[in-house]
């Protein structure tokens, strides 16, 4: 048992590049979601999904796509990478309305 | 609007002195609140919900709805508490607003 797996752990992008940030989890989980994390500003959430085939928007999701085809995955997609980009992307599962479990994190640089 | 407020950024304590972190909310209900724990370089977890009434790690919080708080307290801090704290409030679809997180800094 995993939990919720995110890969890569690091990544630097050039600015103008794209690329999908991968979360999985095998827990059964209904409800995901992603979050960045900025120094002062907590997490703030980018997308959500209450279950397969079903996204919506949170705080701040202009500049990332997600799709939830399966139960288990939750990809994160940066179309179009820009600076203000540069943050640690933090994964979550839950099973229902209670506690998240997180992934260990996606360190992006964007240059 | 559904808020969480966490007043300090930063915050100091020797070892073995009480130690309270601030969690005040703004919510239209009766909130569910929790309190996530980051050591270092680490994913968060999930350190207590206020439903739960337990005390992990020595630590508590109760939810004062007149205060409309909900501080986190140990009574004798530990080097090993060290870390980032945050409060967050659920939202529907089970979302969650986190507060900006406190610092908490343990010196031997």
């Amino acid at each position: 048992n995993a939990g919720v797996t995110q890969t890569p752990k690091f990544q630097v992008l050039k600015t103008g590049q794209s690329m999908t940030l991968q979360c999985a989890q095998d827990m059964n989980h209904e409800y995901m979601s992603w979050y960045r994390q900025d120094p002062g500003m907590g997490l703030r959430l980018i997308h959500y999904s209450v279950g397969a085939g079903i996204t919506d928007q949170g705080e701040v999701p202009n500049g990332y796509n997600v799709s939830r085809s399966t139960t288990e995955d939750f990809p994160l997609r940066l179309l179009s990478a820009a600076p203000s980009q540069t943050s640690v992307y933090f994964c979550a599962s839950a099973a229902g309305v209670g506690g998240y479990t997180f992934g260990s994190g996606t360190r992006l640089t964007v240059v | 609007a559904q808020r969480v407020t966490q007043p300090e950024k930063l915050l100091s304590v020797f070892k073995g002195a009480p130690v309270e972190l601030k969690c005040n909310y703004s919510y239209s209900g009766s909130p569910e609140l929790f309190w996530y724990v980051q050591y270092s370089r680490q994913r968060l977890q999930l350190l207590l919900r206020h439903i739960s009434r337990e005390s992990i790690k020595g630590f508590t919080a109760d939810l004062n709805k007149g205060e409309t708080s909900f501080h986190l307290k140990k009574p004798f801090a530990q080097e090993e508490d060290s870390a980032m704290y945050y409060c967050a409030l659920p939202n529907t679809g089970n979302q969650f607003y986190f507060g900006t997180g406190t610092s908490l800094t343990v010196i031997p």
